[in-house]
């Protein structure tokens, strides 16, 4: 497996309470991203980064935010967490070479209920 | 919305029996790739193609490419019971700024 790692891997927090999601590789890539996996979704854009303190918005970014203070480590922040944020949250790891992006490795996920 | 669209959503097999997988998209790509899924768990890039690549095989994996009508099509050979998974195209388009976006994916059974 890719060098990339989730923490928390489960968590369960209460509506109104911050959340923050931490995203952790050891590969050097620079390309960096936070998806959702949701029944009858498949894998949603939230945030990426394509660099350090390099961030943008994906599909899905309201209620969410993103800070990348490192290479390595990639944060997402749940300012306000409400229950349609329960989610699978996986986080994932790319390069670019050329013309397009390449395959991505994607980190275990992180189970979060919002009750 | 760019988002592809497999097809079918769900497909049942015998084991080795061959499996094909369907994917559609709107836009012109730079490239197409197939990731799968097992229950629980990341997803893991199976292949990639260019859009001036027309087919690509690895190992019992074949995935073709047709720009011309927009779709890619993946084929499992022999299928055993482990390639029970969820199966996702993910489309890189021209101009997306390094982000793929993925269809809701396949639900494969392999019956032993």
């Amino acid at each position: 497996d890719a060098g990339i790692t989730q923490s928390p891997r489960h968590k369960v927090t209460e509506t109104g309470t911050p959340v923050t999601l931490r995203c952790h590789q050891t590969e050097n890539h620079r390309y960096m991203y936070w998806y959702r996996q949701d029944p009858g979704h498949g894998l949603r854009l939230i945030h990426y980064s394509y660099g350090v303190k390099d961030t943008d918005k994906g599909e899905v970014s309201d209620g969410y935010s993103v800070s990348r203070s490192k290479t390595e480590d990639f944060l997402l922040t749940l300012e306000s967490a409400t229950s349609s944020q329960t989610s699978v949250y996986f986080c994932a790891i790319s390069e670019s070479y050329g013309v397009g992006i390449q395959e991505q490795y994607f980190g275990p996920g992180t189970r979060l209920t919002v009750t | 919305s760019q988002q592809g669209e497999e097809d079918p959503q769900a497909l049942s097999i015998q084991e080795g029996e061959n499996a094909t997988m369907n994917c559609s998209y709107k836009t012109s790509i730079n490239n197409l790739q197939w990731y799968r899924q097992n229950s629980g768990r990341g997803l893991v890039h199976l292949i990639l193609i260019r859009s001036n690549e027309r087919e690509k095989h690895s190992g019992r994996l074949r995935v073709t490419l047709d720009t011309s009508k927009k779709s890619s099509s993946l084929l499992i050979t022999a299928s055993r019971a482990a390639d029970t998974a969820s199966y996702f195209c993910a489309t890189d388009h021209t101009g997306a700024n390094s982000k793929l976006t993925f269809g809701k994916g396949i639900t494969l059974s392999v019956r032993p």
